[in-house]
């Protein structure tokens, strides 16, 4: 059973556009939603994160928009870089559990 | 600041042998877990250890061991490795649970 439901699988953008990834979730305990970029041979690094009780969180040109009542959250990457060329992971844990359940991933190309 | 650091990088074992990752959290961070990456796909968990205990562990087999130390770093230990183990292990460290760190992850192949 997977959990977490991420989609595109892949997306390509031009440099300046808006990108946008989507995830969907299953288990209404989850209460962190994080997004990891990865590059290759990389580890993820934490890109933004939300807790439920917050529609949306703006962190430069990131953004995360929350629906409870849907179980979805989305990330949207405003004025798109050819180096923001990466795969996104949207994940979900419980509180204090650490656990996270990943997406499969979203690979996204900026073409310049 | 030392982010998360992880050894080896790159690893070859043999299908049937025992391999040991290393992995040293973030400073100030006491919470270590352990995720299988297969290519192309987002990490699974595979366990997690607070104050040297395993607090949870995701649907791995009993090949799939660990340990925290004192000064909370950690080892995953996989028995009698399959080709199927071949993955990128990525160690996450967090303070008491919340937002985790990964490491830069030990490429493991089994051949």
């Amino acid at each position: 059973q997977q959990q977490v439901k991420q989609s595109p699988q892949s997306l390509i953008v031009q440099k300046g556009g808006i990108s946008i990834i989507n995830c969907a979730y299953e288990n209404t305990a989850f209460d962190y939603f994080p997004w990891y970029q990865q590059f290759p041979g990389k580890g993820p690094a934490l890109l933004i994160a939300i807790r439920p009780d917050v529609s949306e969180k703006k962190e430069g040109r990131f953004t995360i928009s929350f629906n409870k009542s849907a179980k979805q959250f989305s990330l949207h990457i405003m004025d798109s870089q050819p180096g923001d060329s990466a795969t996104y992971f949207c994940a979900a844990s419980m509180s204090n559990a650490g656990k996270s359940t990943f997406g499969d991933g979203t690979t996204l190309t900026v073409k310049p | 600041d030392a982010g998360v650091t992880q050894s080896p990088t790159h690893l070859i074992k043999t299908r049937g042998q025992q391999v040991t990752l290393r992995c040293s959290p973030k400073s100030g961070h006491d919470t270590v877990s352990w995720y299988q990456q297969a290519l192309g796909q987002g990490p699974q968990f595979i366990f997690q250890y607070y104050e040297e205990e395993e607090r949870q562990r995701g649907n791995f087999p009993d090949r799939f061991s660990g340990h925290q130390f004192p000064n909370y770093s950690s080892e995953l230990n996989v028995n009698a490795l399959l080709l199927g183990d071949s993955a990128l292990y990525l160690c996450a460290s967090s303070f008491q649970g919340y937002e985790q760190y990964f490491g830069p992850g030990t490429r493991l192949t089994v051949t």
